[in-house]
């Protein structure tokens, strides 16, 4: 079945600590996508990416990276710099296309929460 | 600055009574987007408008997209308590560039 992934579902990171949280997808999409979701509140765009070897900055960037060197996969860092890491993280995939019908597939998200 | 608004942003119904989410949007756009989001839960595709003057209907939900105005609608018809959850639009920008509204949060009351 193809589908997008993300692991892990729940996370918990020590104050000073990087974490990486992971995306996969199956689905041939060129464009991903990491959201930031605090409670009660909407997504917040972190990171995009376009194609391969290729991200760029959203809203929210500071205090976060990214890589893309497969398609299928962009993983997150959550980096000791971002102060207030706690929130619920989604990924979503879409496919790039000149017009059509085409949706973003989002991952189930990861729950990360700092002790 | 690429801007999506949502209004109401949070929404209190009776079932059985019919309403509407707005979603205005700042910036000339690829297509539009409405997705329900359950607690705790990730997020659900229920419409992709491409044109102006696009009408989707999925059950009680109807969703349009007026190009011209920058604004899509997401109609409730004769609201039922499943379908208390939060609503977000999200607008697509130079094709791959994905921005969320604040989301609506939707509780229907028998």
């Amino acid at each position: 079945d193809g589908g997008i992934t993300q692991s892990p579902k729940y996370l918990f990171r020590k104050e000073g600590q990087n974490v990486t949280l992971s995306c996969e997808q199956n689905l041939n999409h060129d464009a991903m996508y990491w959201y930031r979701q605090d409670p009660g509140q909407g997504l917040r765009l972190i990171y995009y990416s376009q194609i391969v070897n290729d991200f760029q900055k959203g809203d929210i960037a500071e205090g976060y990276s990214v890589s893309r060197e497969k398609k299928e996969s962009f993983p997150l860092t959550v980096t000791s710099a971002q102060k207030n890491p706690t929130a619920f993280y989604l990924c979503a995939s879409s496919r790039i296309l000149d017009r059509g019908n085409t949706e973003a597939f989002f991952g189930q998200g990861t729950r990360l929460t700092v002790v | 600055e690429l801007k999506v608004e949502q209004n109401p942003l949070f929404l209190s119904m009776q079932e059985g009574k019919n309403y509407t989410i707005y979603c205005n949007y700042s910036t000339t756009s690829d297509r539009l987007y409405w997705y329900r989001q359950d607690p705790g839960k990730s997020l659900e595709s229920l419409f992709v408008l491409l044109s102006n003057g696009a009408v989707k209907q999925e059950g009680r939900l109807m969703a349009s997209l007026d190009t011209k105005a920058r604004l899509s609608t997401l109609h409730i018809t004769a609201a039922v308590h499943d379908l208390s959850a939060t609503y977000f639009c999200a607008v697509l920008y130079n094709n791959n560039d994905m921005r969320f509204g604040a989301g609506t949060r939707l509780t229907v009351k028998p």
